[in-house]
Protein backbone atom coordinates (compact mmCIF):
# COMPACT_ATOMS: atom_id res chain seq x y z
CA UNK A 1 0.00 0.00 0.00
CA UNK A 2 0.65 3.65 -0.63
CA UNK A 3 2.56 5.01 2.42
CA UNK A 4 3.08 8.79 0.90
CA UNK A 5 0.86 10.75 -0.62
CA UNK A 6 2.35 13.49 -2.62
CA UNK A 7 -0.09 16.55 -3.78
CA UNK A 8 -0.44 17.91 -6.55
CA UNK A 9 -0.46 15.42 -8.96
CA UNK A 10 1.20 17.61 -11.27
CA UNK A 11 2.15 20.99 -10.72
CA UNK A 12 3.25 23.30 -13.90
CA UNK A 13 4.91 26.67 -13.24
CA UNK A 14 7.07 29.40 -14.92
CA UNK A 15 10.48 29.71 -14.83
CA UNK A 16 11.47 31.66 -11.60
CA UNK A 17 8.62 31.07 -9.68
CA UNK A 18 8.76 28.68 -6.59
CA UNK A 19 7.86 25.00 -6.91
CA UNK A 20 6.10 23.52 -3.54
CA UNK A 21 5.27 20.02 -3.57
CA UNK A 22 3.25 18.25 -0.13
CA UNK A 23 3.76 14.91 1.22
CA UNK A 24 1.13 13.13 3.35
CA UNK A 25 2.20 9.62 5.15
CA UNK A 26 0.43 7.14 7.50
CA UNK A 27 2.41 5.67 9.88
CA UNK A 28 5.19 7.17 12.18
CA UNK A 29 8.70 7.05 10.32
CA UNK A 30 12.75 7.53 11.76
CA UNK A 31 12.80 9.61 8.11
CA UNK A 32 11.50 10.96 5.32
CA UNK A 33 13.68 11.58 2.03
CA UNK A 34 12.46 13.62 -1.50
CA UNK A 35 13.88 11.99 -4.66
CA UNK A 36 13.56 13.28 -8.20
CA UNK A 37 13.39 11.04 -11.22
CA UNK A 38 13.37 12.25 -14.96
CA UNK A 39 11.74 10.41 -17.55
CA UNK A 40 10.77 7.83 -15.90
CA UNK A 41 14.45 6.42 -15.25
CA UNK A 42 16.21 6.20 -11.92
CA UNK A 43 15.80 8.31 -8.78
CA UNK A 44 18.25 10.27 -7.49
CA UNK A 45 18.39 11.31 -4.08
CA UNK A 46 17.71 14.94 -2.74
CA UNK A 47 17.14 15.13 0.67
CA UNK A 48 16.64 13.77 3.79
CA UNK A 49 15.15 14.69 6.97
CA UNK A 50 15.07 12.78 10.47
CA UNK A 51 11.90 12.66 12.36
CA UNK A 52 13.16 14.95 14.71
CA UNK A 53 14.25 17.98 12.54
CA UNK A 54 11.11 20.31 11.14
CA UNK A 55 13.23 21.85 8.50
CA UNK A 56 16.02 21.16 6.36
CA UNK A 57 17.79 23.42 3.26
CA UNK A 58 20.24 22.23 0.39
CA UNK A 59 20.74 24.52 -2.11
CA UNK A 60 18.06 25.82 -3.76
CA UNK A 61 15.45 23.05 -2.09
CA UNK A 62 13.69 23.45 1.30
CA UNK A 63 11.91 20.84 3.07
CA UNK A 64 10.10 20.72 6.44
CA UNK A 65 8.20 17.89 8.27
CA UNK A 66 5.40 18.25 10.49
CA UNK A 67 4.77 14.95 12.28
CA UNK A 68 2.00 15.39 13.97
CA UNK A 69 0.05 16.27 10.98
CA UNK A 70 2.30 13.14 9.16
CA UNK A 71 3.09 15.55 6.07
CA UNK A 72 6.26 16.53 4.54
CA UNK A 73 6.67 19.48 1.89
CA UNK A 74 9.39 20.41 -0.79
CA UNK A 75 9.94 23.88 -2.03
CA UNK A 76 12.22 24.76 -5.15
CA UNK A 77 12.99 28.45 -5.63
CA UNK A 78 13.46 30.45 -8.43
CA UNK A 79 12.86 27.23 -10.39
CA UNK A 80 14.81 26.19 -13.51
CA UNK A 81 13.77 24.52 -16.92
CA UNK A 82 16.08 21.83 -15.71
CA UNK A 83 14.01 20.93 -12.73
CA UNK A 84 11.33 19.73 -14.91
CA UNK A 85 10.99 15.94 -13.50
CA UNK A 86 9.09 13.81 -11.18
CA UNK A 87 9.31 14.19 -7.65
CA UNK A 88 8.29 11.40 -4.96
CA UNK A 89 8.53 11.51 -1.40
CA UNK A 90 9.84 8.28 0.50
CA UNK A 91 9.41 6.95 4.14
CA UNK A 92 10.75 4.27 5.94
CA UNK A 93 8.20 1.83 7.05
CA UNK A 94 8.28 -1.39 8.48
CA UNK A 95 7.60 -4.19 6.01
CA UNK A 96 6.52 -6.80 8.42
CA UNK A 97 8.85 -9.54 7.54
CA UNK A 98 12.18 -8.37 9.60
CA UNK A 99 13.53 -5.17 7.19
CA UNK A 100 12.51 -1.34 6.81
CA UNK A 101 11.34 -0.25 3.29
CA UNK A 102 11.48 2.74 1.80
CA UNK A 103 7.86 3.30 0.43
CA UNK A 104 7.37 5.72 -2.36
CA UNK A 105 4.15 7.53 -3.35
CA UNK A 106 2.82 8.18 -7.09
CA UNK A 107 5.00 11.39 -7.42
CA UNK A 108 4.33 15.13 -8.60
CA UNK A 109 5.22 15.92 -11.72
CA UNK A 110 6.86 19.57 -12.15
CA UNK A 111 6.86 21.23 -15.42
CA UNK A 112 9.15 23.92 -15.32
CA UNK A 113 8.27 26.34 -18.57
CA UNK A 114 11.25 28.43 -19.75
CA UNK B 1 31.59 0.55 -9.65
CA UNK B 2 30.38 4.48 -9.68
CA UNK B 3 26.82 3.68 -9.68
CA UNK B 4 24.27 1.42 -9.31
CA UNK B 5 24.32 -1.00 -12.88
CA UNK B 6 21.35 -2.48 -14.29
CA UNK B 7 21.24 -5.03 -17.82
CA UNK B 8 19.32 -5.09 -19.77
CA UNK B 9 18.23 -1.31 -20.48
CA UNK B 10 14.76 -2.28 -22.05
CA UNK B 11 13.46 -5.58 -22.87
CA UNK B 12 11.05 -6.65 -24.95
CA UNK B 13 9.44 -10.56 -23.98
CA UNK B 14 6.79 -12.60 -25.18
CA UNK B 15 4.00 -13.40 -23.01
CA UNK B 16 4.58 -16.59 -21.06
CA UNK B 17 8.59 -16.65 -21.85
CA UNK B 18 10.57 -16.02 -19.04
CA UNK B 19 12.94 -13.11 -18.10
CA UNK B 20 15.62 -12.01 -16.62
CA UNK B 21 16.97 -8.56 -14.92
CA UNK B 22 20.37 -7.92 -13.44
CA UNK B 23 22.08 -5.80 -11.10
CA UNK B 24 25.54 -4.91 -9.95
CA UNK B 25 25.19 -2.88 -6.68
CA UNK B 26 27.64 -0.25 -5.62
CA UNK B 27 31.09 -1.98 -4.47
CA UNK B 28 30.32 -2.32 -0.67
CA UNK B 29 26.84 -1.93 -0.44
CA UNK B 30 25.57 -4.81 1.57
CA UNK B 31 22.03 -3.86 1.28
CA UNK B 32 20.20 -4.43 -2.05
CA UNK B 33 16.40 -3.56 -3.40
CA UNK B 34 14.27 -4.11 -5.89
CA UNK B 35 11.78 -1.89 -6.84
CA UNK B 36 9.07 -1.97 -9.70
CA UNK B 37 7.12 1.10 -11.14
CA UNK B 38 4.28 0.99 -13.63
CA UNK B 39 3.63 3.77 -15.85
CA UNK B 40 2.61 6.90 -14.02
CA UNK B 41 3.06 5.65 -10.56
CA UNK B 42 4.84 5.31 -7.17
CA UNK B 43 7.88 2.48 -6.79
CA UNK B 44 6.42 -0.77 -5.21
CA UNK B 45 8.73 -2.58 -2.91
CA UNK B 46 9.55 -6.34 -4.26
CA UNK B 47 12.41 -7.90 -2.44
CA UNK B 48 15.10 -6.55 -0.30
CA UNK B 49 18.64 -8.53 0.53
CA UNK B 50 21.09 -7.26 3.22
CA UNK B 51 24.57 -8.60 3.57
CA UNK B 52 24.18 -13.20 4.35
CA UNK B 53 20.57 -12.66 6.19
CA UNK B 54 17.72 -13.91 4.45
CA UNK B 55 15.94 -11.83 1.66
CA UNK B 56 12.72 -9.88 2.63
CA UNK B 57 10.40 -11.13 -0.34
CA UNK B 58 7.08 -9.65 1.25
CA UNK B 59 6.86 -7.55 -1.97
CA UNK B 60 7.28 -9.93 -4.63
CA UNK B 61 3.62 -10.40 -5.88
CA UNK B 62 3.51 -13.97 -7.02
CA UNK B 63 5.16 -17.13 -7.27
CA UNK B 64 6.51 -16.45 -10.66
CA UNK B 65 8.72 -13.43 -9.18
CA UNK B 66 11.86 -14.49 -7.38
CA UNK B 67 15.44 -12.83 -6.87
CA UNK B 68 18.90 -13.88 -5.84
CA UNK B 69 22.04 -12.52 -4.97
CA UNK B 70 25.27 -14.32 -5.71
CA UNK B 71 28.55 -14.08 -3.52
CA UNK B 72 27.15 -10.67 -1.77
CA UNK B 73 27.07 -8.75 -4.72
CA UNK B 74 25.10 -8.94 -7.94
CA UNK B 75 21.74 -9.40 -7.88
CA UNK B 76 19.41 -11.19 -10.63
CA UNK B 77 15.29 -10.69 -10.49
CA UNK B 78 13.71 -13.35 -12.50
CA UNK B 79 10.13 -13.14 -13.66
CA UNK B 80 8.71 -16.54 -15.16
CA UNK B 81 6.04 -17.03 -17.50
CA UNK B 82 5.84 -13.47 -17.76
CA UNK B 83 2.33 -11.72 -18.40
CA UNK B 84 1.49 -8.30 -19.93
CA UNK B 85 0.48 -6.85 -16.22
CA UNK B 86 4.46 -7.47 -15.65
CA UNK B 87 5.08 -4.49 -18.01
CA UNK B 88 7.34 -2.13 -15.69
CA UNK B 89 10.77 -0.27 -14.87
CA UNK B 90 12.28 -2.74 -12.66
CA UNK B 91 14.47 -0.41 -10.77
CA UNK B 92 17.52 -1.75 -8.09
CA UNK B 93 18.92 0.19 -5.46
CA UNK B 94 21.68 -0.01 -2.48
CA UNK B 95 22.41 1.70 0.73
CA UNK B 96 25.32 1.08 3.09
CA UNK B 97 24.40 -1.53 5.64
CA UNK B 98 20.85 -1.08 6.99
CA UNK B 99 20.16 1.60 5.63
CA UNK B 100 16.81 3.11 6.40
CA UNK B 101 16.25 3.11 10.05
CA UNK B 102 19.96 4.61 10.38
CA UNK B 103 19.04 7.24 7.81
CA UNK B 104 21.70 6.16 4.88
CA UNK B 105 20.96 6.78 1.58
CA UNK B 106 19.71 4.62 -1.10
CA UNK B 107 20.83 4.89 -4.76
CA UNK B 108 19.08 3.51 -7.20
CA UNK B 109 20.10 2.04 -10.93
CA UNK B 110 18.51 3.56 -14.02
CA UNK B 111 16.51 0.65 -14.27
CA UNK B 112 15.02 -2.21 -16.75
CA UNK B 113 12.14 -1.23 -18.66
CA UNK B 114 10.05 -4.55 -19.44
CA UNK B 115 7.48 -4.84 -22.10
CA UNK B 116 5.90 -7.66 -21.82
CA UNK B 117 3.93 -8.17 -25.86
Amino acid sequence: SQQGEEDPQALSIQEGENATMNCSYKTSINNLQWYRQNSGRGLVHLILIRSNEREKHSGRLRVTLDTSKKSSSLLITASRAADTASYFCATDAYSGAGSYQLTFGKGTKLSVIP
Amino acid sequence: GAGVSQSPSNKVTEKGKDVELRCDPISGHTALYWYRQSLGQGLEFLIYFQGNSAPDKSGLPSDRFSAERTGGSVSTLTIQRTQQEDSAVYLCASSLAEGLASGNTIYFGEGSWLTVV
